[in-house]
């Protein structure tokens, strides 16, 4: 059975800082990480990882896979309020066919 | 979201009345899912379809079925609906390799 840890679960921070959000995972026939942010509603695509791209950056927002580790950082630079949500990592495998599993996810507020 | 199109977006159910949730897509992609969301657990595959024709199981299938009759629509059904049921409902479709899933705006529904 595939499996998504994510840590913190929630995170407090103040604007211009900087964060890291982890994501650790098992799974069968690894082929895909993917991180989104979910605001008030439907979670919306922020990056795909894959074994041939370990490392995607737009904007404040970069995040690396750590293929021997099994993990994933996703950074957010200079935070600004529109920055709260949570973010949700998910691994895709390859077992017959793909499917995501996600993570519980990782909640953070920026303050003012 | 853009793309993908679920009704009712809010619903009230009594504990043993039935309902579906409609979900459709405004694309022609094979593959489309169910998640639920609930506090501190994430997103569950209820269950998801490859193509067509065709439904598997995901993670948390007891007490719902589904019916995928076209390429654009992947309706989920509640026979007989229990308060354990009472959650925020995903559809979901694959864009593809590298593109991640688009996600529905969510069904919130509760069952007292």
């Amino acid at each position: 059975e595939d499996k998504v840890v994510q840590s913190p679960l929630s995170l407090v921070v103040h604007e211009g800082d900087t964060v890291t959000l982890n994501c650790s995972y098992e799974v069968t026939n690894f082929r895909s990480l993917l991180w989104y942010k979910q605001e008030k509603k439907a979670p919306t695509f922020l990056f795909m990882l894959t074994s041939s791209g370990i490392e995607k950056k737009s904007g404040r927002l970069s995040s690396i896979l750590d293929k021997k580790e099994l993990s994933s950082i996703l950074n957010i630079t200079a935070t600004q309020t529109g920055d709260s949500a949570i973010y949700l990592c998910a691994v895709e495998g390859d077992s017959g066919y793909s499917t995501l599993t996600f993570g519980k996810g990782t909640m953070l507020l920026v303050s003012p | 979201n853009a793309g993908v199109t679920q009704t009712p977006k809010f619903q009230v159910l009594k504990t043993g009345q039935s309902m579906t949730l409609q979900c459709a897509q405004d694309m022609n992609h094979n593959s489309m899912y169910w998640y639920r969301q609930d506090p501190g657990m994430g997103l569950r595959l209820i269950y998801y379809s490859a193509s067509e024709g065709t439904t598997d199981k995901g993670e948390v299938p007891n007490g719902y079925n589904v019916s995928r009759l076209n390429k654009r629509e992947f309706s989920l059904r509640l026979e007989s609906a229990a308060p354990s049921q009472t959650s925020v409902y995903f559809c979901a479709r694959g864009d593809g390799f590298n593109y991640g899933y688009t996600f529905g705006s969510g069904t919130r529904l509760t069952v007292v």
